[in-house]
């Protein structure tokens, strides 16, 4: 079975651009969820998608959005890019809600913004 | 809101030794706790969880314990190993509600 995938792993913006990355969850899987990584603020949780209704939302900006698809595939994109949202954006799939059973992460996405 | 803090950031130990992370949380109506594992530029993952109608769990090495009355827990681990070296993460999530990672805490064991 196919991890979780995501794409792209790595790419630089400048101030002001927006981004869109992907994340392709394990077959089956119905829950994304979204999560910021940097050094020493651990893993934030962004938003968690389920059967393609957002389910909850972190304390992030509308700067941040999300979406997820029919066939449980989610999108996240951040406009305005400022200088502090360079990170290492993670998504983890679950079969049924994030908070009730094992979360499959993926490697992530790394942000830089120039 | 849930909130989940993490003590210690750091944590360096003698291979052999015993290790334990210990984690507070803010929403009584928490119920579920996982405890995640992410090497040196890999992803995280789960390494063992506890609900809240369970009071000790343990596999192999690693043990968690949680006490609903404080609003915290802890993972233990047994006899360390330079493989244990890791950054461990607790988490913290309620009914209907957000999974939330404490900060980290990075675990060095030396030979």
């Amino acid at each position: 079975k196919a991890g979780v995938t995501q794409t792209p792993r790595y790419l630089i913006k400048t101030r002001g651009q927006q981004v869109t990355l992907s994340c392709s969850p394990i077959s089956g899987h119905r829950s994304v969820s979204w999560y910021q990584q940097t050094p020493g603020q651990g893993l934030q949780f962004l938003f968690e998608y389920f059967s393609e209704t957002q389910r909850n939302k972190g304390n992030f900006p509308g700067r941040f959005s999300g979406r997820q698809f029919s066939n449980s595939r989610s999108e996240m994109n951040v406009s305005t890019l400022e200088l502090g949202d360079s990170a290492l954006y993670l998504c983890a799939s679950s079969f049924e809600t994030a908070n009730t059973g094992e979360l499959f992460f993926g490697e992530g996405s790394r942000l830089t913004v120039l | 809101g849930e909130n989940v803090e993490q003590h210690p950031s750091t944590l360096s130990v003698q291979e052999g030794d015993s290790a334990v992370i210990k984690c507070t949380y803010s929403d009584s109506a928490s119920n579920y706790f996982p405890w995640y594992k992410q090497e040196l530029g890999k992803r995280p993952q789960l390494i063992i969880d506890i609900r809240s109608n369970v009071g000790e769990k343990k596999d192999q090495r690693i043990a968690v314990t949680l006490n609903k009355t404080a609003k915290h827990f802890s993972l233990h681990i047994t006899e360390t190993q330079p493989e244990d070296s890791a950054v461990y993460f607790c988490a913290g999530a309620g009914e209907g509600g957000k999974l939330i990672f404490g900060q980290g805490t990075e675990l060095s064991v030396k030979p």
